[in-house]
């Protein structure tokens, strides 16, 4: 069964330090989420791709965050400098297309920041 | 603002018992409601999905039941298992310009005791 890869699983970095997840959707996603769910928390969209296309970064902080999906394929989330408040679990999510209701989760990156 | 609110945070249910776990949403424009379903290290995965045209879903042992005057829904676990114990999410979405954009709840951690 495809499933959304994801690395690293877990991540441990010091204050304004430099960080990045990487994500592969499952072939053929045209949409690819981002998430951030902080402990005992719902997750929250940080932003949404179609294809290599931003379609929605309404909640992520541009200040030190980043995504890019240049190929249209795989993704990769960097925040710089990272802060405490940071720590948080990082999921990506894909679809088939942004129409399709069923979102596919990957299994995180664990990150702590100390 | 938290547009989707889920209670209670946690709950311990005995093997074969029921497991209720309530959500109340604020946009009506919302059209579309799934549950997910989170065992640690795991990305959610979807569980069960309602629209508003009908009151009530069930696939096998899950039920979910909804309330659209009163802008409610709720997932009941029968015969709980150990197998269950995990944390549930319920989140609305509802169709824009960029596809659909789930929102949340807090999330309820269950614990099916043998």
């Amino acid at each position: 069964e495809a499933e959304v890869a994801q690395s690293p699983r877990y991540k441990i970095t010091e204050k304004s330090q430099a960080v990045a997840f990487w994500c592969d959707p499952i072939s053929g996603h045209a949409t690819l989420y981002w998430y951030r769910q902080i402990l005992g928390q719902g997750p929250e969209l940080l932003v949404q791709f179609q294809d290599e296309s931003v379609v929605d970064d309404s909640q992520l902080p541009k200040d030190r965050f980043s995504a890019e999906r240049l190929k249209g394929v795989d993704s990769t989330l960097k925040i710089q400098p990272a802060e405490l408040g940071d720590s948080a679990m990082y999921l990506c999510a894909s679809s088939f297309d942004p129409h399709q209701e069923t979102q596919y989760f990957g299994p995180g990156t664990r990150l702590l920041v100390l | 603002q938290q547009q989707v609110k889920q209670s209670p945070q946690s709950l311990i249910v005995q093997k074969g018992g029921i497991s209720i776990i309530n959500c109340a949403y604020e946009n009506t424009a919302f059209d579309y409601f799934p549950w997910y379903q989170q065992f640690p290290g795991k990305g959610p995965a979807l569980l069960i999905a309602i629209r508003p045209d009908v009151s009530e879903k069930k696939e096998g042992r899950f039920t979910i039941s909804f309330n659209k005057s009163a802008k409610q829904f709720s997932l009941h676990i029968m015969d709980s298992q150990p197998g269950d114990s995990a944390t549930y999410f319920c989140a609305a979405s509802k169709e824009g310009a960029a596809g659909n954009k789930l929102t949340f709840g807090g999330g309820t951690r269950v614990l099916v005791k043998p």
